[in-house]
């Protein structure tokens, strides 16, 4: 069955710190990944998507996030995190007939 | 510039009223989406409509309704059999296809009065 989880709720690092995200997903086939942010009152944006290729993928807002297949993973990083990044983030998994949208991690930036 | 237009930002419902969120895209994408979310649940699909004048339910389509009588506009009317609307409400489009990124709408709040 096709599934996402987001193990961590809420995560909370300094400004100028760096970070890592974690998601990890199920699904028989090769998976398209993608990470999306969502600000207060707003809707969903892109950072970026997986679909085939280079397993580490480039993103706006300087996000990264790297597809190991062998642990089901697709954590997003961002190496200095800015106040401006505190938000929610989702991970989601599309397949051949549904898109899974994990529950979701909200970023806290401490000044 | 290009986007996804929903309305009203935020709405209110009195017991035993239908209400409509209105979704507008002009992005010439085939499919729409429209999801509902509430804290701590993530996106939960309603409908979603992959070419003009035909639509499927989601996983909770139950107390909803939708039309898209028009490839730019696909409208969400919330019923009066849906007895927990309280939710944020965001409607997406896409190329095409459940492996294409969605772009998203800014979202109607709706609260029950």
């Amino acid at each position: 069955a096709q599934s996402v989880t987001q193990p961590d709720i809420h995560i909370t690092v300094s400004e100028g710190a760096s970070l890592e995200l974690r998601c990890n997903y199920s699904y028989g086939a090769t998976p398209y990944l993608f990470w999306y942010v969502q600000s207060p009152g707003q809707g969903l944006q892109l950072l970026l998507k997986y679909f085939s290729g280079d397993t580490l993928v480039q993103g706006i807002k300087g996000f990264e996030a790297e597809f190991k297949r062998s642990q089901s993973s697709f954590n997003l990083r961002k190496p200095s995190v800015h106040w401006s990044d505190a938000a929610e983030y989702f991970c989601a998994v599309g397949g051949d007939d549904k898109i899974i949208f994990g529950k979701g991690t909200r970023l806290h930036i401490l000044p | 510039d290009g986007g996804i237009t929903q309305s009203p930002k935020y709405l209110f419902r009195k017991e035993g009223q239908n209400v409509t969120l209105s979704c507008e895209q002009n992005l010439n994408h085939d499919a729409m989406y429209w999801y509902r979310q509430d804290p701590g649940q993530g996106l939960r699909l309603i409908y979603y409509s992959q070419i003009v004048n035909d639509f499927q339910k989601g996983d909770i389509a139950e107390g909803y309704s939708v039309s898209r009588e028009k490839k730019e506009s696909f409208p969400l009317t919330v019923t009066s059999a849906q007895k927990n609307p309280t939710a944020f409400y965001l409607c997406a489009s896409s190329i095409g296809g459940w492996n294409q990124p969605q772009h998203f709408g800014d979202g109607t709040r709706l609260s029950i009065l």
